[in-house]
């Protein structure tokens, strides 16, 4: 069975750092790419950007390039997320999703991160 | 980069009624669109991929259609477990985009 689970909740402070994870299980992970999906509180999704574990390719949306960095371990199955600068704007639940092939509809879903950025 | 402009964003419907979503592409994305149902607290689930084709398991009253710039998503028969909200999602090319989504609610 596939299977995406990712970290805790976290609240963090502004300015601080954070990476959360999404652990992959139930096929071959290096084999399929990992996109990472924000939704704001009470807002629709974005998709931040994605990475194929095999090579480590990694594509941004423009909107992210800079903000965040998606890096991948496929010794251990897992994708991360990072922050070295937290924002109260970053505050929103984060997704990460399977595709088959880089530009492609995700199928299979983590339940999401909640990230709370606040003084 | 690509928009899609998803319509309407609400919707009230009764059980029973026909359901029909749009997204439109400002330019031709051949049949690479997806449609994905959300609940809330809840991560999103694929219904259709490559604009028509039902997902594995999803019950056989949602549909797809379009090709190039106009797509439908269309439930034939509003059920109870269907009150969500819906997303369209172009995959022709990077940066990949959703549609602003549309919130379908019990009349």
């Amino acid at each position: 069975e596939v299977q995406l689970v990712q970290s805790g909740a976290v609240v963090k402070k502004p300015g601080e750092s954070l990476k959360i994870s999404c652990k992959a299980s139930g096929y071959i992970f290096s084999t399929y790419w990992i996109v990472w999906v924000r939704q704001m509180p009470g807002k629709g999704l974005e998709w931040m950007g994605i990475i194929y574990p095999g090579d480590s390719d990694t594509r941004y949306s423009p909107s992210f390039q800079g903000q965040v960095t998606i890096s991948a371990d496929k010794s251990i199955s897992t994708a991360y997320l990072q922050w070295s600068s937290l924002k109260a704007s970053d505050t929103a639940m984060y997704y990460c999703a399977r595709t088959v092939g880089g530009a492609n509809s995700p199928d299979y879903w983590g339940q999401g991160t909640l990230v709370t950025v606040s003084s | 980069d690509i928009q899609m402009t998803q319509s309407p964003s609400s919707l009230s419907a009764s059980v029973g009624d026909r359901v029909t979503i749009t997204c439109r592409a400002s330019q031709g994305i051949r049949n690479d669109l997806g449609w994905y149902q959300q609940k809330p607290g809840k991560a999103p689930k694929r219904l259709i991929y490559a604009a028509s084709t039902l997902q594995s398991g999803v019950p056989s009253r949602f549909s797809g259609s379009g090709s190039g710039t106009e797509f439908t998503l269309t439930i034939s028969s509003l059920q109870p477990e269907d009150f969500a909200t819906y997303y369209c999602l172009q995959h022709n090319s990077y940066p990949l985009i959703f549609g602003g989504g549309t919130k379908v609610e019990i009349k």
